[in-house]
């Protein structure tokens, strides 16, 4: 079974500050890995995902994550926070659902970081 | 514009009282999913379904009910055996590899 977790429920920064976030993954076969970020009563917008080739993604916004499959990990950062990256962001793990070759893959979700950014 | 909605954004249910979400995608995706949200537990999978007229249980599935009678849409029915139903609702479709998640309904039992 894939777990994920998400060291630290909640990150508070310095606007102008490193942002990282912390995320572990088990898996059992070659992970697809994901980043989200939700703002309050909203739904979860991609931030940037990992399925196969290049280790360092890019996403939105200014983040990035490197994945390290020694370390099975998929650190989130962004060289400088901004006020208007406090939110929510999850990661997420992911495969295909019952093995199948349809289009479905089950995500499995960390708990989830709440970002807060200081002015 | 492409995208997932979902309606309504707020609902409000007394107890014994069956509810359905509404989930619509224009994207064409094949795969569409039902997840519940809980503070500080991330998302649950209730249901998903992979094409038309076909859908399986995802981890929490108990309490719920789904049907894909089109591909643009797929309601989840909350019905009376759900006994906390109080959460956020996401639903979502997918591409091959990537997750698209609509806006969410917030269903509170009075």
């Amino acid at each position: 079974a894939q777990s994920v977790t998400q060291l630290g429920s909640h990150v508070s920064v310095s606007e102008g500050a490193l942002v990282l976030l912390r995320c572990n993954y088990s898996s059992s076969v070659p992970p697809y890995l994901f980043w989200y970020v939700q703002y309050p009563n909203q739904g979860l917008q991609l931030l940037l995902k990992y399925t196969t080739g290049a280790t360092l993604v890019k996403g939105i916004n200014g983040f990035e994550a490197e994945f390290k499959k020694s370390e099975t990990s998929f650190h989130l950062t962004k060289p400088s926070a901004h006020m208007s990256d406090a939110a929510e962001y999850f990661c997420a793990v992911s495969d295909p659902v019952g093995g199948s070759s349809g289009s479905a893959r089950q995500l499995t979700f960390g708990s989830g970081t709440q970002l807060t950014v200081l002015p | 514009d492409g995208g997932i909605t979902q309606s309504p954004k707020y609902l409000f249910r007394k107890e014994g009282q069956n509810v359905t979400l509404s989930c619509e995608q224009n994207l064409n995706h094949d795969a569409m999913y039902w997840y519940r949200q809980d503070p500080g537990q991330g998302l649950r999978l209730i249901y998903y379904s992979q094409i038309v007229n076909d859908f399986q249980k995802g981890d929490i599935a108990e309490g719920y009910s789904v049907s894909r009678e089109k591909k643009e849409s797929f309601p989840l029915t909350v019905t009376s055996a759900q006994k906390n139903p109080t959460a956020f609702y996401l639903c979502a479709s997918s591409t091959s590899d990537t997750q698209y998640f609509g806006p969410g309904t917030r269903l509170t039992v009075l």
